[in-house]
């Protein structure tokens, strides 16, 4: 079965700084999706960024940046420039062939200013 | 283009007693995921609809059902509450699947005493 595993239960960062939020997981798929999530105080869950696992190429939006590595079965998300509004839980995620979405226990990230 | 919409926000029950919760996808939108999140467990999938048929199910007992409408609208229902079943119901809907990602509602919070 594919799991997800967050291994940093809280991480934080200075205002303007970068930070790395850490996810790897396990499969035995080679064609996959990968995502990451951010899920504030109001609850609603937002699609952050998106991965396509045939795609060598990491995804970028904007301030936030994935590292791949396919082999190692990792997939990490970097948030550049931090700011206030990036504080909340972020959660890890993976998808395979119309079956349900696999999600990690999530890394609380807070921002100081 | 309006979001998912997850009625009601919050809601009080008494064990034993059943409860309904609703969920109005994106226009368009064919599949409707449900998940349950509590601190303890995280996000756990319940079951996924599309076109108005079960297309996946999760580990949760037989009290835990849905269903899907012709206009994609989906209800779930629980019947003989139990504490444990105190949670964040989150309702996510996508055009054919999750290779997209999922568009997330903000949820329901049941509340079982």
């Amino acid at each position: 079965a594919q799991t997800v595993t967050q291994s940093q239960p809280e991480m934080s960062v200075q205002e303007a700084e970068t930070v790395t939020l850490s996810c790897t997981y396990d499969t035995s798929e080679s064609d996959y999706y990968l995502f990451w999530y951010k899920q504030p105080p109001s609850r609603q869950m937002i699609l952050v960024i998106r991965q396509e696992a045939y795609k060598q190429q990491n995804a970028t939006e904007n301030r936030f940046s994935v590292n791949f590595q396919k082999a190692a079965k990792s997939f990490s998300l970097k948030i550049s420039d931090s700011q206030l509004g990036d504080a909340a839980m972020y959660f890890c995620a993976y998808f395979y062939n119309n079956n349900d979405m696999r999600f990690g226990a999530g890394t609380r990230l807070t921002v100081k200013p | 283009k309006a979001g998912v919409t997850q009625t009601p926000r919050y809601l009080i029950k008494t064990r034993g007693q059943q409860v309904t919760l609703s969920c109005s996808p994106i226009s368009g939108h064919r599949s409707v995921s449900w998940y349950q999140q509590t601190p303890g467990q995280g996000l756990q999938f319940l079951f996924e609809y599309f076109s108005e048929t079960q297309r996946n199910k999760g580990n949760f007992p037989g009290r835990f059902s849905g269903r899907q409408f012709s206009n994609s609208r989906s209800e779930m229902n629980v019947s003989t509450l139990e504490l444990g079943d105190s949670a964040l119901y989150l309702c996510a809907s996508s055009l054919g699947g999750g290779r997209y990602g999922y568009t997330f509602g903000s949820g329901t919070r049941l509340t079982v005493v």
